[in-house]
Order: C-alpha cells, then sequence, then structure tokens
C-alpha cells in the first residue's frame, strides 16, 4: 500500500512552453501532496503544499504564478510550470501524506512519488 | 523556519564497517525526524524514522538516536555492505508535517 506515482517520468519542452505534472496517491486519500525540486547532487527544497479543495501554500522565493499548483481531489495534485526556461530543469517529486494513517510506518510519514525529470532547452 | 545540518557531506567505509551520519536541527519544536536513502534518479525511500518522544530506534543494521536537548540526531549503520552505497537524507518536521531536509551524505561502501 501507500504508492504514489508521477507523471510524466521525465519531459523535454522548449523554453517559454508550459509542462504539467500529475502526483497520484494509488491506494490512499491524500488531503495534503508536497511538491519538491532537487538540484544535481544537491538536496530536496520543498516547493509549496498542496491541499485539497484550497490554494497551495508556497515556501518563501518560490513563485506560485510560475509553478500553479492544484489538489482538485483527494488523490491528484498537478504541477504546471509556466513558461519554462532552462534554469527550471530540475528533478520535481511530489510526497503524500496518508492522513489516514494507514502506512506501515508512523502517522507523519510521506510517501515519495518517483520523481519527474525536467529539462528545458 | 527549520534548518537542518548534516555531516559529513561524504563517507568511505570498508564493508563491514558501520557508518555514521549526523544532524543537528534548529527548532525546537520540531517533533518527527526520518532519515531516506537515496540512490541515483530515484524516489527518497524512507529507511527508519523517529519521533520526539523516542530516544533512539533500531532496525536490523539501522539505528537512530535522538538528543532533543543537544538538538540533534544521528544514524548507525553497522555491518555496512556495498548495497548501503547511496545518498542518505535526515530530515526534520514540525507539526505541520513539511519537512526540512539536510544537505545529504554520499556514503560508498569499498569492498
Amino acid at each position: 500500500g501507500a504508492v504514489v506515482s508521477q507523471h510524466p517520468s521525465w519531459v523535454i519542452c522548449k523554453s517559454g512552453t508550459s509542462v504539467k505534472i500529475e502526483c497520484r496517491s494509488l491506494d490512499f486519500q491524500a488531503t495534503t501532496m508536497f511538491w519538491y525540486r532537487q538540484f544535481p547532487k544537491q538536496s530536496l527544497m520543498l516547493m509549496a503544499t498542496s491541499n485539497e479543495g484550497s490554494k497551495a501554500t508556497y515556501e518563501q522565493g518560490v513563485e506560485k504564478d510560475k509553478f500553479l499548483i492544484n489538489h482538485a481531489s483527494l488523490t491528484l495534485s498537478t504541477l504546471t510550470v509556466t513558461s519554462a526556461h532552462p534554469e527550471d530543469s530540475s528533478f520535481y517529486i511530489c510526497s503524500a501524506r496518508d492522513f489516514a494513517g494507514a502506512g506501515t510506518s508512523s502517522y507523519n510519514e510521506q510517501f515519495f512519488g518517483p520523481g519527474t525529470r525536467l529539462t528545458v532547452l | 523556519g527549520e534548518n537542518v545540518e548534516q555531516h559529513p557531506s561524504t563517507l568511505s567505509v570498508q564493508e563491514g564497517d558501520s557508518a555514521v551520519i549526523k544532524c543537528t536541527y534548529s527548532d525546537s519544536a520540531s517533533n518527527y525526524f526520518p532519515w531516506y536513502k537515496q540512490e541515483l534518479g530515484k524516489r527518497p525511500q524512507l529507511i527508519i524514522d523517529i519521533r520526539s518522544n523516542v530516544g533512539e530506534k533500531k532496525d536490523q543494521r539501522i539505528a537512530v538516536t535522538l538528543n532533543k536537548t543537544a538538538k540533534h540526531f544521528s544514524l548507525h549503520i553497522t555491518e555496512t555492505q556495498p548495497e548501503d552505497s547511496a545518498v542518505y537524507f535526515c530530515a526534520a518536521s514540525l507539526g505541520d508535517y513539511k519537512l526540512s531536509f539536510g544537505a545529504g551524505t554520499t556514503v560508498t561502501v569499498r569492498a
């Protein structure tokens, strides 16, 4: 149980285009999902917290108009990188928290998606 | 916000030896401390976690210790094996469930 998927796994796009990344919790309901960005050989940096049915909460320094987050259902959150530029090239990872605590670990555990490798040319 | 520092950045050990990674956190209100293993291009994988009401937790060759007074926690891997080679991240979380990650430790186990 507690599986999170992401789609696509990788994407290459031209500068100026928009890219949508989907994050799905497959076997549990996730009222809260998180979006991270990871540059090569660096740590995961939290970009935003996505709450089902409400606006996302962005971390300081993250442009909310550039990284659009929609969490329309208990199993799906999407991240849209608008007007992408080469500096947006990164590994984007989502995670979901199993609100019901059905995971095998502690109540706080987050389950990570496999990540999406974005390359902007 | 929470600030997590992790040391060392790289660690090379002989197969069979132990590996220790240390992290400190800044916010005394943090109450959840997971450790993740990440292989190149893959998702972070939870290997062990500890909550603030526990001082130590062990799972086979992996153990984590927490010192709330000093605000630091450590990962201990015993009897290291080549498949333990990866990047390890510590993290800390406040009651809002957001995770703040350390910078990571690249562990290399030499055969």
